[in-house]
């Protein structure tokens, strides 16, 4: 069976502190990606990435840095949390780089006070 | 700038009845469309893909349309159950973004009720 997993449900942080959420994937997927979810605003996406060592800016990046050092794991990092950082965050991977499905890990809750 | 709309005010409907969502999409010419439903506290679970080119696409109750011309997806569920009851995204890609990466809309919540 498919499997996304995301290192943590739920997560509080104190503004500036350095968070790190982790996301793999058993898939041997390629691509990789970062979203965060906020009420009516949909899922927007932080980053992505192609391939190992890869990574791309997605539509927010700001605040955030990506690392993906093996194919499986994807980590998003917050150098320095700040309350508007509050947010679903949901991890998602994809076979490769032609259209198809995303499968999405079951999500962390940020909470920063 | 591209925007994609779907309705914010949940959908109630009766059990047996035929759900319909709508996605409407401004300022963006997809190559394809995907749907998918979320339920509370987890993440999104695809259903369908469709393409420019198709009109129409069917799994088992569920049936998707694509009119490039509207700029509008239309989703529906026939014989709804009260387990349909969900949270439904859609989503786009196209040559323009990269068609890997998605654009979603905020979804529309379903309500079945028995």
């Amino acid at each position: 069976d498919v499997k996304v997993t995301q290192s943590s449900r739920y997560l509080v942080k104190r503004t500036g502190e350095k968070v790190f959420l982790e996301c793999v994937q058993d898939m041997d997927h390629e691509n990789m990606f970062w979203y965060r979810q906020d009420p009516g605003l949909g899922l927007r996406l932080i980053y992505f990435s192609y391939d190992v060592k890869m990574k791309e800016k997605g539509d927010i990046p700001e605040g955030y840095s990506v690392s993906r050092e093996k194919k499986e794991r994807f980590s998003l990092i917050l150098e320095s949390a700040s309350t508007n950082q509050t947010s679903m965050y949901l991890c998602a991977s994809s076979f490769s780089r032609g259209v198809n499905e995303q499968f999405f890990g079951p999500g962390t809750r940020l909470t920063v006070l | 700038s591209q925007k994609i709309e779907q309705n914010s005010e949940a959908l109630n409907i009766q059990e047996g009845k035929t759900a319909t969502l709508t996605c409407n999409y401004t300022n963006y010419s997809p190559a394809y469309l995907q749907w998918y439903r979320q339920d509370p506290g987890r993440g999104p679970v695809f259903l369908l893909l469709i393409r420019e080119n198709e009109k129409e696409k069917r799994k088992e109750r569920l049936k998707v349309t694509f009119d490039t011309t509207l700029k509008q997806s239309l989703f529906h569920i026939t014989a709804s159950q009260p387990a349909d009851s969900a949270t439904y995204l859609c989503a786009l890609s196209g040559p323009s973004g990269g068609y890997n990466k998605l654009i979603f809309g905020a979804g529309t919540r379903l309500a079945v009720h028995p």
